[in-house]
């Protein structure tokens, strides 16, 4: 398996713009998070999904963050208009369960408002 | 207070020393404890699992004090590549019950020096 995919690698936007993020987790885990990555506040768990299921979305920041999962290989973070506060690093990662729960990681997608 | 807490450091240590991380850890039913490291610009990715009893991989030896909620990681003989920025993670429950959510510290920064 090719691990965690996340795209796109880096993204620079204008302050108002619709940003999707896209992760593809490893095939057969159950469980997907998103993470946000900043010096000031490190990582941050914003959402995690089990089977394709929002379970927590209790750290997305507010209503302009949302989170899909329409199938088991495929999640988009989503953010609606964009801020630069919302420049960071976004993580995606997977796992197979509860009973297995090492998080694997995606190389992560820079965000840069301006 | 933050549910896991680390010294962010960083230690600068010299090539060979014995160095000691220590993360706290709020939810008392917290059930799976980890360590993580992120080198720079990249991904987490896991250290080493923390046991109850204790666990030593080569070199590093983690340690778990459910009493007091703290957690360890001891690294001896360090060498330039442990330079590295070193991540608590604690599997807690969420509202629901749920084991899913791996909640990550700020981390401790490690810089071996020749």
């Amino acid at each position: 398996d090719a691990g965690v995919i996340q795209s796109p690698r880096h993204e620079v936007t204008e302050m108002g713009q619709e940003v999707t993020l896209r992760c593809k987790p490893i095939s057969g885990h159950d469980y997907l998070f998103w993470y946000r990555q900043t010096m000031m506040r490190g990582l941050e768990l914003l959402i995690y999904f089990n089977n394709n299921v929002p379970i927590d979305d209790s750290g997305m920041p507010e209503d302009r963050f949302s989170a899909k999962m329409p199938n088991a290989s495929f999640s988009t973070l989503k953010i609606q208009p964009s801020e630069p506060r919302d420049s960071a690093v976004y993580f995606c990662a997977s796992r197979y369960s509860e009973t297995l729960p090492e998080a694997f990681f995606g190389q992560g997608t820079r965000l840069t408002v301006v | 207070r933050k549910e896991v807490e680390q010294d962010p450091g960083p230690f600068n240590v010299p090539e060979g020393a014995t160095v000691a991380f220590n993360c706290t850890y709020s939810n008392s039913a917290s059930q799976s404890f980890f360590w993580y490291r992120q080198d720079c610009r990249k991904e987490p990715k896991l250290l080493m699992s923390v046991y109850s009893s204790g666990n030593e991989d080569g070199r590093f030896t983690a340690q778990l004090n459910r009493a007091s909620q703290y957690i360890s990681l001891l690294i001896r003989d360090s060498k330039l590549s442990d330079s590295a920025t070193y991540l608590c993670v604690v599997n807690t429950l969420n509202y629901g019950g749920s084991q899913g959510n791996l909640i990550f510290g700020k981390g401790t920064k490690l810089s071996v020096k020749p």
